[in-house]
């Protein structure tokens, strides 16, 4: 079956820096983008972008892109992202689901990420 | 990036039918998708296409579409619907979700 297996919960301080990894299985990985959704505490979803699996191309949202970046290891069908310049308000679940400019039909469980001093 | 605006909850009687709305200026040419998020879980898939169910979706979830307004109609709701719905949309210049609207069943 499809699935998507996300790293670990993270704690880390303002200013650093974070990165989540999700694991695909169960489906042809370079056939979808991997797209990365964030909800931070008692908020609504917000999308952060997408990457192909495929060839690498990317879309960001505007407010992120200066310090989000996106990547894929298509040897090991995972994707990942990185967050930089971390502050409190980056306390959020990262998730990432399967798809890109269409629909976002499988989801991995989520990644919670704590910005503490 | 485009803006869509959902009522920020609905509450609806089991039996009953519940819609929620989304609306936004650039629905009139986008597709619309629709994700039930239940309470400390990820989000899942219930309308794409503007009114297309995948597999294993119960058929009292349907979508429409008019104008600058989609609707995501649950017939006969059920106390398992309880969830916050998220309309979403892509775009070359930005995917955006809706401001999510919590249903409430009782």
């Amino acid at each position: 079956q499809i699935q998507l297996v996300q790293s670990g919960d993270d704690v880390k301080k303002p200013g650093a820096s974070v990165r989540v990894s999700c694991k695909a299985s169960g489906y042809i990985f370079t056939k979808y983008a991997i797209t990365w959704v964030r909800q931070a505490p008692g908020q609504g979803l917000q999308w952060m972008g997408w990457i192909s699996a495929a060839n690498g191309n990317t879309n960001f949202a505007q407010s992120l892109q200066h310090r989000f970046n996106m990547a894929i290891d298509t040897s090991a069908d995972t994707a990942y992202m990185e967050l930089r310049s971390l502050r409190s308000d980056d306390t959020a679940v990262y998730y990432c689901a399967r798809g890109g400019s269409m629909a976002l039909d499988f989801w991995g469980r989520g990644t919670v990420v704590t910005v503490s001093s | 990036s485009s803006e869509m605006t959902q009522p920020p909850s609905v509450s609806v009687s089991p039996g009953q039918t519940a819609r929620i709305t989304c609306s936004g200026d650039v629905l009139a040419r986008k597709y619309i998708y629709w994700y039930q998020q239940k309470s400390g879980q990820a989000p899942v898939l219930v309308i794409y296409e503007d009114n297309k169910r995948p597999p294993g979706i119960p058929e009292r979830f349907s979508g429409s579409m008019s104008g600058t307004m989609a609707t995501l109609i649950i017939n006969g709701a059920q106390v398992d619907d309880e969830a916050d719905y998220y309309c979403y949309l892509t775009d070359n210049s930005g995917n955006v979700f809706g401001t999510g609207t919590k249903v409430t069943v009782l």
